[in-house]
């Protein structure tokens, strides 16, 4: 079936240095890759999105990348700030009109100041 | 009216209640959703409703039953729930696509323990 699996699990790096989340999807039928950031205790929150016809979105400080050849795709945050801690989960529609998402395992990302 | 509002914030219940869970959004959008979250795991989906119809039930138990009134509103009902029931209810929201894929906001969650 659908997986979506993504590396690290935890990635600690120091503040002002940039950091990298990668995830591989099955299905390449998928077309809408979304990220979610989620503080502790609080909602998943959107932060940025790519759909399959684009291989590059940027918003400031964070950019998404997506190999469609090599169904892979991948979060950069640069200069990160404390306020960046959190968990990130990547996620990918595979069915196409319908707005079921899977969603990766996330990643705890913490930042060192 | 940018947000997706849960109430209540927190639900304690034993296992022979019935209570419910509500969302509410103000954006128009046409889908709605309920995701299970556990600890340190990603959010479950249980059910899509799309222009007010289920179109999704991800094989849930029937001591979950969602409901949607109308377009603003998503109800999920809940009756005799096991301990292993506890978890964080979200409920989020997207605007549906006919070019499929776009963002699903997510309400700040019902916090459920049931004992």
């Amino acid at each position: 079936g659908e997986n979506v699996e993504q590396h690290p699990s935890t990635l600690s790096v120091q503040e002002g240095d940039s950091a990298v989340i990668k995830c591989t999807y099955s299905d390449s039928a998928s077309n809408y890759f979304p990220w979610y950031k989620q503080e502790l205790g609080k909602r998943p929150q959107l932060i940025i999105d790519i759909r399959s016809n684009v291989g590059e979105k940027k918003d400031q400080r964070i950019a998404v990348t997506l190999n469609k050849t090599a169904k892979h795709f991948s979060l950069h945050i640069t200069e990160t700030q404390p306020e960046d801690s959190a968990v990130y989960f990547c996620a990918a529609q595979f069915h196409f009109g319908n707005e079921k998402l899977t969603f990766g395992t996330g990643t705890r990302l913490t930042i060192i100041p | 009216d940018t947000e997706v509002t849960q109430t209540p914030k927190h639900l304690v219940m034993g296992m022979t209640n019935k209570k419910s869970l509500k969302c509410e959004q103000h954006m128009g959008h046409r889908a709605m959703y309920w995701y299970k979250q556990k600890a340190k795991k990603p959010p479950e989906l249980m059910f899509v409703y799309s222009y007010e119809k289920l179109s999704i039930n991800e094989s849930v138990p029937s001591r979950f039953s969602p409901e949607c009134p109308n377009s603003s509103l998503l109800n999920l009902h809940l009756h005799a729930l096991q301990p292993e029931d506890s978890a964080l209810y979200l409920c989020a929201s997207s605007q549906e696509s006919a070019s499929g894929g776009t963002g699903q906001y997510f309400g700040p969650g019902t916090r459920l323990t049931v004992t």
